[in-house]
């Protein structure tokens, strides 16, 4: 496809679980990032790729947080212990390079039940 | 992170100017201002963007302050897929931060 890809675009999981959203970046995109967005506020930055690697994790809220960008491009974002506060919409985006115009996708809405 | 200062809210009516206001009074030499807007239910998508000069895309234009401490996103004639959140945002052009960090944004409702 021609733009960024997330999935699955819906996930319920129950508390304590553990859960795995995807994102398929724009084709040649180098940079990746995850956002995560909670109902009425803005995107909250979690983590950037540059290639392969995490150039900035600031934004991870804790150790249950992870994410991989194994051959730079499809990354995983992985959430271990899943906590009802974890329920949000998590964005991705890709751009060509480090400060391009960023492509989001639809985001991928996690429920903690 | 740089900060940006945006309303809230606004309104305004189908096939009117819209002008949305930023104020970003601590910008750095080395800062872009970035417009992002986020339609319901969709991720954000790119607007525009500059440093000192104004500029112009398809679709909208962007007015920055002599001082670079104020900006204003103008839509010439908004149309109702115009209803949006829109971002105001500062982005570090040098080798420091990369991400874009959102604020609360500009809820904008137009009016048939």
């Amino acid at each position: 496809g021609a733009g960024v890809s997330q999935t699955p675009s819906n996930k319920v999981t129950e508390k304590g679980k553990y859960v795995e959203l995807r994102c398929d970046p724009i084709s040649g995109h180098t940079a990746l990032y995850w956002y995560r967005q909670s109902l009425g506020q803005g995107p909250e930055f979690l983590i950037y790729f540059q290639g392969t690697g995490a150039a900035d994790d600031s934004g991870l809220p804790n150790d249950r947080f992870f994410a991989v960008r194994p051959e730079g491009s499809v990354s995983t974002l992985k959430i271990q212990r899943t906590e009802r506060g974890d329920s949000a919409v998590y964005l991705c985006a890709s751009s060509l390079f480090r400060n391009t115009e960023a492509f989001f996708g639809q985001g991928t809405r996690l429920t903690v039940v | 992170d740089a900060k940006t200062t945006q309303p809230n809210s606004m309104e305004s009516n189908e096939e009117e100017p819209v002008h949305l206001p930023c104020n970003h009074s601590t910008i750095s030499g080395t800062d872009y201002i970035h417009w992002y807007r986020q339609l319901p239910s969709q991720g954000p998508e790119y607007v525009i963007h500059g440093l000192t000069s104004n500029v112009n895309n398809r679709m909208a234009s962007l007015a920055i302050a002599e001082d670079r401490k104020s900006s204003t996103l103008i839509l010439h004639r908004a149309t109702l897929r115009d209803a949006a959140v829109y971002y105001c945002i500062l982005r570090d052009s040098g080798q420091g931060a990369q991400k874009l960090v959102f604020g609360q944004g500009t809820r904008l409702t137009i009016n048939p």
